[in-house]
Order: structure tokens, then C-alpha cells, then sequence
């Protein structure tokens, strides 16, 4: 059974500064995306990371996927307000098979940027 | 424009009543998701499906039920026998090929007193 692991699950960052959240999952997965929530709201996609040693950057975030460590990684270089919010990570279930596209999320990381 | 929509977007009810919440797209997406959220957590999957007229059960499929009439239509039913319906549901949907990315709906906060 895949299971989801992201830290840390609150975050409280100075403006200007960098930080990386992690998410580890627990069995084979060949594809990872990130999404966003602000309160209240939907999920938004950010990334979709596809293969191994996949790398992505959207202004001050990037994510990358190490497929071999089970471990993906979300870079928040010098942090804005604007990029409060919660950030889950979800790997999908498996390479293949009946549930292809099912995806199994983190619990989440709460990013608190204050000025 | 293409998207998801969910309705209503807040939905009260009595204990004991169910309550039908609607998820439509026309992303023209095979396969569509329900998931529930509560406070502080993650999604969990209650149901999906795959192709019209078939659908299977998420992890948390009890006290749920779903209909897949329609491409663009995957209706959730929560029913009296949810323990806990309160929460927040959002809808999604995918290519069967390719990225797999979900797109989400806007949710509907559900409040069951």
C-alpha cells in the first residue's frame, strides 16, 4: 500500500528566506505532483513531475523527484506572503494497472510567510 | 471555457437526510474522482471512475454512493449511513493517457448537524 509522508506539516518562513519540503512515499510510484490550497479553496497543480531526476521551477518554487530514494522534494527560494498557502504532494498509485491515475496524497504542508 | 463545476458550493443538512452533490466537466476527461477532506488533512479518495457505467470503490467508500450516467457527470450521494458527513468534497478529473494530472472542481462544504 503506497503511503505518503510530507515534512514538515507546518511551516512558519521569513520573507527572503529558502526552504525545501519534502515528501517521502512508501512504495513504487512513476509519476509525482505537487498542488497547492489556499483556505477554503480547491486544489491547484503546480507540478507534474514525470521520470526520474525530473526537475521543475515556477518562479520561486521548484520541485524535483528522485523515483530511486521514493523522495521528492518542493524549494521555496526567498519566500514571498504570496506563497502562503498548503502544498500536497501526490504520488500516483502504482505504474500500471486497474487504477491508473489514482493518486494518494501527503497530509499537506502549511507554509505561513510573514514579512 | 473548460473546467469542472461543483454545486452547490455550500450544502446543509439534517442528520439522517441524504444529499446528492453534482460534479460536472467538459474536459471531455474519461475518468473522474470524488474526494473528501477534513480539517487539517489530506484527500482521501471515496469513489472513482473510469469509463461511463462503471465505477469502483475508493478507501473510503462507505455510507457513499456514486452514479457515472454520463461522460461529463459523476454525481456522490452521501447517504444517512456516513458516520461523518461533514467535511469538504472536491470532484476531479483526468485523461486515461498521457500525464494522468487531475484537475479539481471547487468544492462543496457540506455541513450535516
Amino acid at each position: 500500500e503506497l503511503k505518503v509522508e510530507q515534512n514538515p506539516l507546518f511551516l512558519s518562513m521569513q520573507e527572503g528566506k529558502n526552504y525545501t519540503i519534502y515528501c517521502n512515499y512508501s512504495t513504487t510510484s512513476d509519476r509525482l505532483y505537487w498542488y497547492r490550497q489556499d483556505p477554503g479553496k480547491s486544489l491547484e497543480s503546480l507540478f507534474v513531475l514525470l521520470s526520474n531526476g525530473a526537475v521543475k521551477q515556477e518562479g520561486r518554487l521548484m520541485a524535483s523527484l528522485d523515483t530511486k530514494a521514493r523522495l521528492s522534494t518542493l524549494h521555496i527560494t526567498a519566500a514571498v506572503h504570496d506563497l502562503s498557502a498548503t502544498y500536497f504532494c501526490a504520488p500516483k498509485k502504482g505504474n500500471y494497472g486497474g487504477s491508473q491515475g489514482n493518486l494518494i496524497f501527503g497530509k499537506g504542508t502549511k507554509l505561513s510567510v510573514k514579512p | 471555457d473548460g473546467g469542472i463545476t461543483q454545486s452547490p458550493k455550500y450544502l446543509f443538512r439534517k442528520e439522517g437526510q441524504n444529499v446528492t452533490l453534482s460534479c460536472e466537466q467538459n474536459l471531455n476527461h474519461d475518468a473522474m474522482y470524488w474526494y473528501r477532506q477534513d480539517p487539517g488533512q489530506g484527500l482521501r479518495l471515496i469513489y472513482y471512475s473510469q469509463i461511463v457505467n462503471d465505477f469502483q470503490k475508493g478507501d473510503i467508500a462507505e455510507g457513499y454512493s456514486v452514479s457515472r450516467e454520463k461522460k461529463e457527470s459523476f454525481p456522490l450521494t452521501v447517504t444517512s449511513a456516513q458516520k461523518n458527513p461533514t467535511a469538504f468534497y472536491l470532484c476531479a478529473s483526468t485523461n486515461q493517457a498521457g500525464v494522468y494530472e487531475q484537475y479539481f472542481g471547487p468544492g462543496t462544504r457540506l455541513t450535516v448537524t
